[in-house]
């Protein structure tokens, strides 16, 4: 069964900071890994999407990164703002008739001004 | 707009009176899925769809139904509410396969008492 950690689960930084949240994963057999912000009570927005066979994606200020062999990606944030104050969720999508998304817990971050 | 719309929003109930929580997409998905997100313990998937009249359950299927008539219509239906239903319920689409991430909807929060 699918696992997927986040850790932290909550992350302060100050304004202006270069970040990397992490996102690991139990079983390499993925057919994606997809980034999510959510803002407190509030829907998913999706950020950025990796298919198997890339290594990274990039948009604005926001890079990921996927390695499979090792059950790893990472989203990094550069020059991070208040406005990136939000809970970041990582999921990954199996292969098979339900491409359902196994999610991580989520990383609370939080940019101090 | 490219978008999965759920409604209600926000939606308070008693124990045991039906409730149906509507989703509808507009991009064409063959697939559709409900989410429940609660403190602690993530998001977990209840039920997903891979086309019209093929449903099948997720992870917590337990108490929820779901119908997929039309293509882009996925309700989400708890025929008897109990107090541990009381959740963020999220739907979320995508096309079956290929590049493509899941979109998902702005959320209902739920309360059963």
């Amino acid at each position: 069964k699918q696992e997927v950690t986040q850790i932290p689960a909550a992350l302060s930084v100050p304004e202006g900071e270069n970040l990397v949240l992490n996102c690991s994963f139990t079983d390499s057999a993925i057919y994606n890994l997809q980034w999510f912000r959510q803002d407190p009570g509030k829907g998913l927005t999706s950020l950025l999407l990796i298919q198997s066979s890339q290594r990274e994606q990039t948009s604005g200020r926001l890079n990921a990164s996927l390695d499979k062999s090792s059950g790893r990606s990472t989203l990094y944030i550069a020059a991070s703002q208040p406005g990136d104050s939000a809970t970041y969720l990582c999921a990954v999508s199996e292969y098979g008739a339900n491409s359902k998304l196994t999610f991580g817990k989520g990383i609370t971050l939080s940019v101090r001004p | 707009e490219a978008q999965v719309t759920q409604n209600p929003r926000y939606l308070i109930t008693v124990t045991g009176k039906k409730l149906t929580v509507t989703c509808s997409q507009n991009m064409n998905h063959e697939y559709m899925s409900w989410y429940r997100q609660d403190p602690g313990l993530g998001l977990r998937q209840i039920y997903y769809s891979m086309n019209v009249e093929v449903t099948d359950k997720g992870d917590v299927p337990e108490g929820y139904k779901v119908s997929r008539k039309e293509k882009r219509n996925f309700p989400l239906i708890l025929e008897s509410p109990s107090p541990n239903q009381t959740s963020l319920y999220f739907c979320a689409s995508s096309p079956v396969r290929g590049p493509y991430g899941y979109t998902f909807g702005s959320g209902t929060r739920l309360t059963v008492v």
